[in-house]
Parts: C-alpha cells; sequence; structure tokens
C-alpha cells in the first residue's frame, strides 16, 4: 500500500518549456488535490478533484491545467513554465475525512 | 471555511507536554477542526481532527473549548521527532453530493523541541 505517490521528485524546467506532474493513489478516494507551497509559507491549492473526469479551480488555478482521467490519477500541467512557478508542489487524496499527502516534487523553473 | 490563528513559534522540553493553541473565532457549527503537521520539507501529515467533543489518539489529544472558537493540540510527551510546523485547519464536513471540502493552510506553529 504505497499510499500517495507523485512523479517526479525534482525537476528543472526553462521558461516557456512544458511538463506534466503525476499524482497517483492506491486508497480508491474519490478527491484529489494539487497544492504548492512557496517558502516560508502555508500550502495554496491549485486544482483540485471531486471524482472520475471533473476538476474545479482552488486558490492559485492561473497558469496551470490538471486532469482526472482515471479515478486513481491527477495530471498537473504546466504548458509555458515560469519563474513564479517555482515551487514545492504535494498532491493529496481523500474519503470524507482526513487527507494523505504525497512527498512532494520540487520544481525550479530557470 | 473559517480563518485559524496560531502563535508562529513555539519551544518544549523534550518529554514535557506541547500545548499548541489555535483561534478560530469564526468557526460555524458544520466546521471540524483538523491539524495536521509538517516535517521538514515532507508533505503534511494528519494528526486529529474534532467537531466539538476533545479528541483523542496515538499520537495526540484535541481539546475545543465548549464555544468552538479556540482549541488546543497537545503532544503529551514531545519528542526531538515532533519539531515541525503544525497547522490547525476549519474544514466543512465533506457532504454526500460530492462536494469537497478543501484545506486551507494558514503559516501554521513552528515547533522546536530541544533537550
Amino acid at each position: 500500500n504505497a499510499g500517495v505517490t507523485q512523479t517526479p521528485k525534482f525537476r528543472v524546467l526553462k521558461t516557456g518549456q512544458s511538463m506534466t506532474l503525476l499524482c497517483a493513489q492506491d486508497m480508491n478516494h474519490e478527491y484529489m488535490y494539487w497544492y504548492r507551497q512557496d517558502p516560508g509559507m502555508g500550502l495554496r491549492l491549485i486544482h483540485y478533484s471531486v471524482g472520475e473526469g471533473t476538476t474545479a479551480k482552488g486558490e492559485v488555478p492561473d497558469g496551470y491545467n490538471v486532469s482526472r482521467l482515471k479515478k486513481q490519477n491527477f495530471l498537473l500541467g504546466l504548458e509555458s513554465a515560469a519563474p513564479s512557478q517555482t515551487s514545492v508542489y504535494f498532491c493529496a487524496s481523500s474519503g470524507r475525512e482526513k487527507l494523505f499527502f504525497g512527498s512532494g516534487t520540487q520544481l525550479s523553473v530557470l | 471555511d473559517a480563518k485559524t490563528t496560531q502563535p508562529p513559534s513555539m519551544d518544549c522540553a523534550e518529554g514535557r507536554a506541547a500545548n499548541l493553541p489555535c483561534n478560530h473565532s469564526t468557526i460555524s457549527g458544520n466546521e471540524y477542526v483538523y491539524w495536521y503537521r509538517q516535517i521538514h520539507s515532507q508533505g503534511p501529515q494528519y494528526i486529529i481532527h474534532g467537531l466539538k467533543n476533545n479528541e483523542t489518539n496515538e499520537m495526540a489529544s484535541l481539546i475545543i473549548t465548549e464555544d468552538r472558537k479556540s482549541s488546543t493540540l497537545i503532544l503529551p510527551h514531545a519528542t526531538l521527532r515532533d519539531t515541525a510546523v503544525y497547522y490547525c485547519i476549519v474544514r466543512v464536513a465533506v457532504t454526500n453530493t460530492g462536494t469537497a471540502s478543501k484545506l486551507t493552510f494558514g503559516t501554521g506553529t513552528r515547533l522546536q523541541v530541544t533537550l
């Protein structure tokens, strides 16, 4: 039982490049979330999903897109990376109560 | 979701109880109080949650005041491994209609446990 798995763990991009972060959960959770965390700050919600095929915007959605084609996977895409998107990205999943978080992806955009 | 207020930092001696306060004066009747912690740069880890009754589990105890405007997380015997940032969050319960209840993280309390 792996819980929530994020890939990759580290990535360096150049401005304008695109990439996709993958989140996978094996707990059969309906709800999945993408957060970002900047140095010295709390987590901010980017996008979330209440079920397969559905997504919704969070607090800071601009510059990101998401997809939930399968219940166990939640993808976060950056179409044209900007230095302001340098951050640590956390994925989480939940049932009706507590959230379980992945170990994070450290992304640097040069 | 209601806002929470926590002290930015606290110290605690190893072996002593760590009492972390949280104010949530605008909490609604259907909002739960959740506590998470983040050790170094890891993903946040669930600790405990409650609605109005005090709760205890293997990690901690949660004391919620009768008016529910504040709560205290208690780590009964703090160890060095409890050094982390602790987040107090209020959250509306997830409904049967599928409305996801999102967690809003503030900056938390940085707990430093010392020898």
